[in-house]
C-alpha cells in the first residue's frame, strides 16, 4: 500500500532557529512530491519535486528530494513565529495522468516561540 | 482572481441529517477533488471530478457519500444520514488540466455531527 510518513509529528523552536522537516514514501509508481503549510484554513502549496537533487528554495524555506532513498527534507532558517503551522507532505503516484489523487502524510506541526 | 471557495465554512447536524458542502474551483479549472481531514490524521483522497464525470471515486464511503460536478454550479460533496464518524474538515481542491499542476485548495468545510 502507498504510504507517506512524516517526522517528527510535531516540534517547538524558538524564533531564529533552523528546523528540518521529513519526509519519507513508498509508492508503486512515484510521478511527484509536494509540501504545503496548513494554518487555521487551506493548505498552501510551497514546493513540487520530481527530480532528485535539484534543491526548491524560497525565501527562508528550502526543500530537496531523493529518489533513491525514497525521502525528501525542508529545511526553514531563521525561523519567525509566521512559520507555525502544520507542513503537509504529498505524494503523486503515476497513474493515468491524475495529478489530484494526492497521498499525505500525516503532517508535522511547527510550533516557532518567541 | 478568486480562490477554490467553499461553503459552509462550518456546518452542524444532527446524527441522521444531510450535509451538502458546496464548492466553486478557480476560475478556468475544470477539475475538482474532495480530501476529507480527521482529527489527528493527514489529508485522505475521497473523489475526483470533471465537468459531469465521476472520474474516480475509490476513497469514498460506498454508503451515504456522493458528489457531483454538474455542467452549471459549483461541485457538492453530499452525506446523507450522517453519523458522528463523520465529523471532519471537509477540502475541496481544484487544478486546470490532467498536467503537473499542484492542486489548490480552498478552506474547508468543518462538519461536526452531534
Amino acid at each position: 500500500e502507498d504510504k507517506v510518513v512524516q517526522s517528527p509529528l510535531s516540534l517547538v523552536v524558538h524564533e531564529g532557529d533552523t528546523v528540518t522537516l521529513n519526509c519519507s514514501y513508498e509508492v508503486t509508481n512515484f510521478r511527484s512530491l509536494l509540501w504545503y503549510k496548513q494554518e487555521k484554513k487551506a493548505p498552501t502549496f510551497l514546493f513540487m519535486l520530481t527530480s532528485s537533487g535539484i534543491e526548491k528554495k524560497s525565501g527562508r524555506l528550502s526543500s530537496i528530494l531523493d529518489k533513491k532513498e525514497l525521502f525528501s527534507i525542508l529545511n526553514i532558517t531563521a525561523t519567525q513565529t509566521g512559520d507555525s503551522a502544520i507542513y503537509l507532505c504529498a505524494v503523486v503516484p503515476r497513474t493515468s495522468g491524475n495529478t489530484g489523487k494526492l497521498i499525505f502524510g500525516q503532517g508535522t506541526t511547527l510550533q516557532v516561540k518567541p | 482572481n478568486a480562490g477554490v471557495m467553499q461553503n459552509p465554512r462550518h456546518l452542524v447536524r444532527r446524527r441522521g441529517q444531510e450535509a451538502r458542502l458546496r464548492c466553486s474551483p478557480m476560475k478556468g479549472h475544470s477539475h475538482v477533488y474532495w480530501y476529507r481531514q480527521l482529527p489527528e490524521e493527514g489529508l485522505k483522497f475521497m473523489v475526483y471530478l470533471q465537468k459531469e464525470n465521476i472520474i474516480d471515486e475509490s476513497g469514498m464511503p460506498k454508503e451515504r457519500f456522493s458528489a457531483e460536478f454538474p455542467k452549471e454550479g459549483p461541485s457538492i460533496l453530499r452525506i446523507q444520514q450522517v453519523v458522528r464518524g463523520d465529523s471532519a474538515a471537509y477540502f475541496c481542491a481544484s487544478s486546470p488540466n490532467e498536467g503537473n499542476s499542484p492542486l489548490h485548495f480552498g478552506n474547508g468545510t468543518r462538519l461536526t455531527v452531534t
